[in-house]
């Protein structure tokens, strides 16, 4: 099974700071790498797909990159509605894995 | 709008079966080279495949290894249904349920799981 390390598992940040998590597969998995936001008592939903496609109806302030083995979601001016747990997914090979998440809280 | 829901009991005895449906509105099940998926979130915990079924023709699966053969998803087109069941499961199945679909992207090249159920909590205890 492919690994998925997200980090950092927890920030705090302030409204409009510049938010970045980072997501490392333990194998190559090039471009097969989504992003997901789980807010409390709900369903995740879909962010980032194919590391750097917007999923239609998401902000533009969500984006995902890749750089060398990593794969980063930005958050470019943090929200109060952006507090939640996100998840990265690799769709590279099975079982599909996630990371284990990454809360990000609003100071 | 694709719409997702699942239902099924909420309390499954130890070593019984868990049984789950997800019932599809907004769109045929077998419509588009989608796959439907079942993922589980164990309280306070990450989330896990389970594994999917493809969306029409003799509806391929792929199971997780991890859970030993326990896992059957089947399809039922003619309700626009898929379902799960788990067998001989331990208070380690407890978790959220969710039912997804795999989204076919990027002219089939990449999948992702753009539309969800709002999750079943199931229990299983005595």
């Amino acid at each position: 099974d492919i690994q998925m390390t997200q980090s950092p598992s927890s920030l705090s940040a302030f409204v409009g700071d510049r938010v970045t998590i980072t997501c490392r597969a333990s194998q190559t998995i090039t471009k097969y790498l989504n992003w997901y936001q789980q807010k409390p008592g709900e369903a995740p939903k879909l962010l980032i797909y194919a590391a750097s496609s917007l999923q239609s109806g998401v902000p533009s302030r969500f984006s995902g990159s890749i750089s060398g083995p990593d794969h980063t979601l930005t958050i470019s001016s943090l929200q109060p509605e952006d507090s939640a747990i996100y998840y990265c997914q690799q769709s590279y090979s099975f079982p599909r894995t996630f990371g284990q998440g990454t809360r990000v809280e609003i100071k | 709008q694709v719409q997702l829901r699942e239902s099924g009991p909420g309390l499954v005895k130890p070593l019984e079966t868990l049984s789950l449906t997800c019932t599809v509105s907004g769109g045929s099940i077998s419509g588009g080279s989608h796959y439907w998926t079942w993922i589980r979130q164990p309280a306070g915990k990450g989330l896990e495949y389970i594994g999917r079924i493809y969306s029409s023709g003799r509806g391929s699966t792929n199971y997780n290894p991890s859970l030993k053969g326990r896992v059957t998803i089947s399809l039922d087109t003619s309700k626009n249904q898929f379902s799960l069941r788990l067998s001989s499961v331990t208070a380690a199945d407890t978790a959220v349920y969710y039912c997804a679909r795999d989204g076919s992207y990027c002219g089939g090249d990449c999948h992702s799981y753009d539309y969800w159920g709002q999750g079943n909590l199931v229990t299983v205890s005595s």
